[in-house]
């Protein structure tokens, strides 16, 4: 088993339409990220969570750490939010990231 | 804003040539990091650094070194290279978040590496 899992791992979605990605894990973690890459693009860093919720634009993620589960919502989805969403974790035992599988998403106009 | 770079973007090579993949980052952090990532799949960590003259490998076994003299640059090379080397190669370095004690990762743009 994974450490950290993502669901859906494809997800197509309308423009305007509400969007949610998961992201579940294992281990004990001092945060959780939300990644976002663009085709042939780097990675940027969405969010950074250790609790609660944070908002950025259309962008929300929120952490329920009892429950090692986060999600990333998209509201009024646009095509230009294609990517692939890449959920991480640092965990408690090491420096290094862990992270999901991603989740590949497309907006279609 | 994060500052880090590599170069080259793209390179296509032929099989047996020594090539070297440059990343730099003008932030001053010790801890870094390459990943590679074939398309459509996963970030694999293939090395990292937590600071000058220390280097480890990671999770996925590489055939690739890395050098850590300076701060600033940790190069990456591959002394003959082979189609199955063919992937993105992403170098990243992270700092800890004051106040929080989780680290944060900083991506440069990635190398495109194509073997022929």
């Amino acid at each position: 088993k994974n450490e950290v899992e993502q669901s859906p791992q494809n997800l197509t979605a309308q423009e305007g339409e509400f969007i949610t990605i998961n992201c579940s894990y294992s281990v004990g973690i001092s945060a959780l990220h939300w990644l976002q890459q663009h085709p042939g693009g780097g990675i940027v860093s969405l969010f950074m969570l250790s609790s609660g919720k944070k908002k950025h634009g259309r962008l929300i993620a929120t952490i329920n750490i009892q429950e090692k589960h986060s999600s990333l919502h998209i509201t009024a989805s646009h095509p230009r939010d294609s990517a692939v969403y890449i959920c991480a974790v640092s965990p408690y035992y090491g420096q290094n990231f862990v992270f999901g599988p991603g989740t590949r998403l497309s907006v279609l106009p | 804003e994060a500052d880090i770079y590599q170069t080259p973007r793209y390179l296509v090579i032929g099989t047996g040539k020594k090539i070297t993949l440059e990343c730099s980052q003008t932030m001053g952090h010790d801890k870094m990091y390459w990943y590679q990532q074939d398309p459509g799949m996963e970030l694999h960590l293939i090395h990292y650094s937590y600071g000058v003259n220390s280097t480890e490998k990671g999770d996925l076994s590489s055939e690739s070194t890395v050098s850590r003299i300076r701060t600033e640059h940790f190069p990456l090379t591959l002394e003959s290279a082979r189609p199955s080397h063919t992937s993105q190669y992403l170098c990243a370095s992270s700092r800890q978040k004051p106040g929080t004690g989780a680290y944060e990762q900083y991506f440069g743009p990635g190398t495109r590496l194509t073997v022929t």
